[in-house]
């Protein structure tokens, strides 16, 4: 069956140390990845959109790869601040409709 | 300022009722769509439209309803069919449907069930 996973459990680092976050897909041959950030209690806002033939995309302290041999995308973000704590999530287009799936999130917090 | 309104923040449901969720985007878009969060949980994708008088299921439409009458509006009714509608619901909308359209979200409803 098709599948998205997403850093099984919270993530926590220190302020000023770069974050690290994994969405693994299987089953899927995506032509788009997107990643969003969900603070708690609000809908989700959109970070970035790296696609197929796309190895990296940056955007000021955030940085994607996108690796469809391993099936995986990398999520970054650089001297991270408490400010950046939020779950994020990975959404690939899938299946006959090519609509998003989204995977389950990951909770990161920066500790100041 | 341009956007996607969703109101009531918190929907109260009884039993054997239906409630209808209210969605509002000013955003042009052609696109609009209804998600479904449960805690730890990913979105789920209840049901889509792409076009005006046009809307498909989505991977767990069971037990709702929508209509797309006008562009700007998507309700969503959660039917007494919905056995399990405690959730965070989000609407979005995008220029178009596909993996490389972004999509934006509404602040989302919570519905609980008494």
């Amino acid at each position: 069956s098709q599948k998205i996973e997403q850093n099984s459990e919270a993530l926590n680092i220190q302020e000023g140390k770069t974050a690290t976050l994994t969405c693994n897909y299987t089953n899927y041959s995506p032509a788009y990845l997107q990643w969003y950030r969900q603070d708690p209690g609000r809908g989700p806002v959109f970070l970035l959109l790296i696609r197929e033939n796309e190895k990296e995309k940056r955007k000021e302290r955030l940085k994607v790869t996108f690796d469809t041999t391993l099936k995986q995308s990398l999520f970054h973000i650089t001297a991270s601040q408490p400010a950046d704590s939020a779950t994020y999530l990975c959404a690939l287009d899938e299946g006959s409709a090519r609509q998003l799936t989204f995977g389950s999130g990951t909770q990161l917090t920066v500790l100041p | 300022d341009g956007g996607i309104t969703q109101s009531p923040k918190y929907l109260f449901r009884k039993e054997g009722q239906n409630v209808t969720l209210s969605c509002e985007q000013n955003l042009n878009h052609d696109a609009m769509y209804w998600y479904r969060q449960d805690p730890g949980q990913g979105l789920r994708l209840i049901y889509y439209s792409q076009i005006v008088n046009d809307f498909q299921k989505g991977d767990i439409a069971e037990g709702y309803s929508v209509s797309r009458e006008k562009k700007e509006s998507f309700p969503l009714t959660v039917t007494s069919a919905q056995k399990n509608p405690t959730a965070f619901y989000l609407c979005a909308s995008s220029t178009g449907t596909g993996g490389r359209e972004t999509q934006y979200f509404g602040p989302g409803t919570r519905l609980l069930v008494l």
